[in-house]
């Protein structure tokens, strides 16, 4: 079975301070990983995706990924956040023969104070 | 097109009583998902349909949960004799059958409060 660690559950950051959000999965297959943000009161948007190919994927809104196979990783990076940016954020894996069927860590709560 | 659409956005309910929520996928896909996010936690993904086809369901769907989705288009989440802990997030999703890279988009949810 699957499963996505996400080590932060809030992270309170200034204005333009440099953001990583870790993410950490447990399977052995080939894989499909994803970032989503929610801000408050809305759905769960898709940020980012990895499927193959360059291991650096970049998203919207200046967001970009790196994955680590080899540590099992995919954690999300912004150099410079804005108060815009406050929102949670979750990662997730599917194993690559079903888009939707995912398993998601718990969050992370961003709070970027202006 | 305008995503996938959800209803009720908010259900408040009694213990014991019965509840159905509705989902609209985008028109095009024929993959839909259901999942129940609690406060605290990620989605946790509980069935899905291809088209009209129920393929596979979580063991977090309890006998007094059931979804339909009769013509491949709309589904609906019937649970039954709620309780206190089915308090929840009900988050629906569809994506598109195609190849693997392929990937879901979610409704806002509808969010359940038994009391």
């Amino acid at each position: 079975a699957q499963s996505v660690s996400q080590h932060n559950h809030h992270v309170i950051l200034s204005e333009a301070a440099s953001l990583e959000l870790g993410c950490n999965y447990s399977y052995g297959g080939t894989v499909n990983l994803f970032w989503y943000v929610q801000y408050p009161g809305q759905h769960l948007q898709l940020l980012l995706k990895y499927f193959s190919g360059d291991p650096l994927v970049k998203g919207i809104k200046g967001f970009e990924a790196e994955f680590i196979k080899s540590k099992f990783s995919f954690n999300l990076r912004k150099p410079s956040v804005q108060w815009s940016d406050t929102a949670e954020y979750f990662c997730a894996v599917n194993a690559g023969t079903n888009a939707g069927k995912s398993t998601f860590g718990d969050g992370t709560t961003l709070t970027v104070k202006p | 097109d305008t995503g996938v659409s959800q209803n009720p956005r908010h259900k408040i309910t009694k213990r014991g009583q019965n509840v159905t929520f509705r989902c609209d996928p985008i028109s095009e896909h024929n993959r839909l998902y259901w999942y129940r996010q609690t406060l605290g936690q990620g989605p946790e993904f509980l069935t899905y349909f291809q088209n009209e086809a129920q393929l596979e369901k979580s063991r977090l769907l309890s006998d007094r949960f059931s979804a339909e989705r009769p013509k491949g288009s709309f589904s609906t989440l019937e649970i039954q004799r709620t309780e206190q802990g089915d308090s929840a997030m009900y988050l629906c999703a569809s994506s598109e059958q195609g190849p693997a890279n392929t990937e879901a988009f979610f409704g806002q949810g509808t969010r359940l409060t038994v009391v």
